[in-house]
């Protein structure tokens, strides 16, 4: 079984602080992915990487960064929290889709609430 | 870029009954369209996927439908029992892209 984890299922931080959400995923897959899920909005793609220390944004990467230093783990990075990014974060992993079609596995969630 | 539209937000059947939720996607390049699906405080998980060079499959009681000339794809899910209440997201893959881009999510509500 493909295993996404995320290190905290929930997190409470306040304004202004460095936050670090991180994911390991233990398929030896080459793409992951950071979402945000909010109500009505569906999942926004936040920033996504698809080798080791490769990174590109996603359609809201604003107020965030990433960093994937080895290949089965992707960290998402808020500089200084702010109480819009109170959200539910969603990392996922892949394999490469070249050629054909991917599953995107995805990690349980990190509800962040900033206060 | 691609975006991915979803419809409806909300949909509330009976039990046993057909429901239908319809995507459009804007860029004609995508080649794959995947359905997840998310029960309460679950992960998402796909639940049945399309390429672009097939108009339609089946897996048992789901089904997903695709029209390239419209830029429309539609999940069929039939006789729908209560384990099937959950979020459903539709997405869309542009060819040699490595990103999904997913639609806003539809609630299904499954009423006994």
């Amino acid at each position: 079984d493909v295993k996404v984890t995320q290190s905290s299922r929930y997190l409470v931080k306040r304004t202004g602080e460095k936050v670090f959400l991180e994911c390991v995923q233990d398929m030896d897959h080459e793409n992951m992915f950071w979402y945000r899920q909010d109500p009505g909005l569906g999942l926004r793609l936040i920033y996504f990487s698809y080798d080791v220390k490769m990174k590109e944004k996603g359609d809201i990467p604003e107020g965030y960064s990433v960093s994937r230093e080895k290949k089965e783990r992707f960290s998402l990075i808020l500089e200084s929290a702010s109480t819009n990014q109170t959200s539910m974060y969603l990392c996922a992993s892949s394999l490469n889709f070249q050629g054909g079609v991917a599953e995107a596995f995805f990690g349980q969630g990190t509800r962040l609430t900033v206060v | 870029g691609e975006n991915v539209e979803q419809h409806p937000s909300t949909l509330s059947v009976q039990e046993g009954d057909s429901a239908v939720i319809k995507c459009t996607y804007s860029d004609s390049a995508s080649n794959y369209f995947p359905w997840y699906k998310q029960e309460l405080g679950k992960r998402p998980q796909l639940i049945i996927d399309i390429r672009s060079n097939v108009g339609e499959k089946k897996d048992q009681r789901i089904a997903v439908t695709l029209n390239k000339t419209a830029k429309h794809f539609s999940l069929h899910i039939t006789e729908t029992q209560p384990e099937d209440s959950a979020v459903y997201f539709c997405a869309a893959r542009i060819q040699g892209a490595q990103k999904l881009v997913f639609g806003q999510g539809t609630r299904l509500t499954i009423n006994p």
